[in-house]
């Protein structure tokens, strides 16, 4: 069974600009999560998808960023415009059902924004 | 005051002793804790869950919650140099959501 996987792994992006970042979860899993960690700090929680519906999205920083999950299968994060504080590892997790059990992370994107 | 609190470490510990990872946590409702394994540039992998008050097995690894005290902690016996790693304590309170809240992670070294 294929993990999560998330794309690109690394990306370096001027401030102002435009980035995608994409996460597939596991198979037959309707729960997606975004999690962020800025260097230093702890991993933070974004928002969680439930299929194509965000259950929660208490996390996410201000109005430049965007998340879907289109059809309820991957799922896009978006940053526009940009900035430097963006900078960070975006994990992405899913898992089955939305319970008290463990989620399963993708390896993470690495973006830099300078 | 943060909501879960670890250690940064690194913690060092030679090869074939205990060691203990210790967690502290804030909201006093939370009723489900993780331990994640994470390897420099890998995803956080789970590898013990713990809901009850009291010690749960696993291999190598025991988990430790105790509620009343507020702290979680995870026992690694036999430390192999391929235990060394960042250990994430993680922490779903009772917010009527699934987000997991994480610690900073305790860095271990296995010293061969």
């Amino acid at each position: 069974e294929a993990g999560v996987t998330q794309f690109p792994s690394h990306s370096v992006i001027e401030k102002g600009q435009t980035v995608t970042l994409r996460c597939d979860p596991i198979s037959g899993h309707d729960n997606l999560y975004w999690y962020r960690r800025v260097m230093g700090k702890e991993i933070k929680f974004l928002l969680h998808f439930v299929k194509e519906s965000k259950q929660d999205e208490s996390g996410m920083p201000n109005n430049r960023f965007l998340a879907e999950r289109t059809g309820g299968t991957y799922s896009t994060l978006k940053v526009q415009p940009a900035e430097l504080e963006d900078s960070g590892v975006y994990f992405c997790a899913s898992s089955q059902i939305a319970s008290v059990r463990g989620q399963y992370f993708g390896p993470g994107t690495r973006l830099t924004v300078t | 005051q943060k909501e879960v609190e670890q250690n940064s470490g690194p913690l060092s510990v030679p090869e074939g002793a205990i060691a203990s990872l210790n967690c502290t946590y804030s909201d006093r409702g939370s009723q489900s804790f993780f331990w994640y394994r994470q390897y420099s540039g890998k995803s956080p992998e789970l590898i013990m869950s713990i809901y009850s008050n009291g010690d749960k097995e696993d291999g190598r690894f025991t988990a430790q919650l105790n509620k009343a005290s507020q702290y979680v902690s995870l026992l690694i016996r036999d430390s192999q140099p391929s235990d060394s790693a960042t250990y994430l304590c993680a922490v779903i309170i009772t917010s009527g959501t699934y987000k997991y809240i994480f610690g900073t992670g305790t860095r271990l070294k296995v010293l061969a």
